[in-house]
């Protein structure tokens, strides 16, 4: 079965801070990788994802996110956050056995400090 | 871009009754769409997948006449909770996937909060 993995359950950081999520994947076939975020009480909104191509994508509020196949990773970063990006970060795959459900990490929540 | 409307965002209901989420593809047809479950502070639970005109696909666990799903048409889908209880209370959110004219990407609604007292 596919699994999603992130490492981090809480990430407190100071404004302007560079900000690293991991997450790692299982799978043994190609799969198409996500980054959404959740502010409170509300849906998901997508950052970023990787469905083919270039490894590196990003999105236009300064997020990026690398996909590694050899590690089975598709980190997200950004170089300096500010506290509106404090909110809970999911990281998701689709494709594979999982066919195109999406299958979500358990998530990280970023709380950016002043 | 894809917007996906899901109504209400907050309800309130008695212990017994049923209470109806729908969920609407506003500029988009939504060849499948997903019910997930959201307990606090924690990820989403995928409970079903359905396809238009056909009957939903649940998860393991998740009691197909107690979550009742329509996929009437491309752009709609509604959850019933029927007989809610207050274990039933929790946040909901469905999602749509289009087809090539989204590039076959996944958009969320807003989420409901559910509370039954």
């Amino acid at each position: 079965a596919q699994s999603v993995t992130q490492l981090d359950s809480q990430v407190p950081v100071f404004e302007e801070a560079p900000v690293e999520l991991r997450c790692n994947y299982s799978s043994s076939v190609s799969v198409y990788l996500f980054w959404y975020v959740q502010y409170p009480n509300q849906g998901l909104q997508l950052l970023l994802k990787y469905l083919s191509g270039s490894t590196l994508v990003e999105s236009i509020n300064g997020f990026e996110a690398e996909f590694n196949k050899s590690q089975t990773s598709f980190h997200l970063r950004k170089p300096s956050v500010h506290i509106s990006d404090t909110a809970e970060y999911f990281c998701a795959v689709s494709g594979g056995a999982a066919g195109n459900k999406l299958t979500f990490g358990g998530g990280t929540r970023v709380l950016v400090k002043p | 871009g894809a917007v996906v409307s899901q109504h209400p965002s907050r309800v309130i209901c008695k212990s017994g009754t049923s209470v109806k989420i729908e969920c609407r593809s506003l500029d988009f047809q939504a060849t499948t769409m997903f019910w997930y479950r959201q307990f606090p502070k924690k990820s989403l639970m995928l409970m079903a997948t359905s396809n238009e005109g056909s009957k939903a696909t649940y998860e393991q666990g998740v009691e197909k006449d107690k979550f009742l799903i329509n996929h009437a048409s491309l752009t709609l889908s509604t959850l019933t909770v029927t007989s809610a209880h207050p274990e039933d209370s929790s946040f909901y959110i469905c999602s749509a996937r289009g087809g090539k004219s989204t590039n076959y990407g996944y958009t969320f609604g807003s989420g409901t909060r559910l509370t039954v007292v």
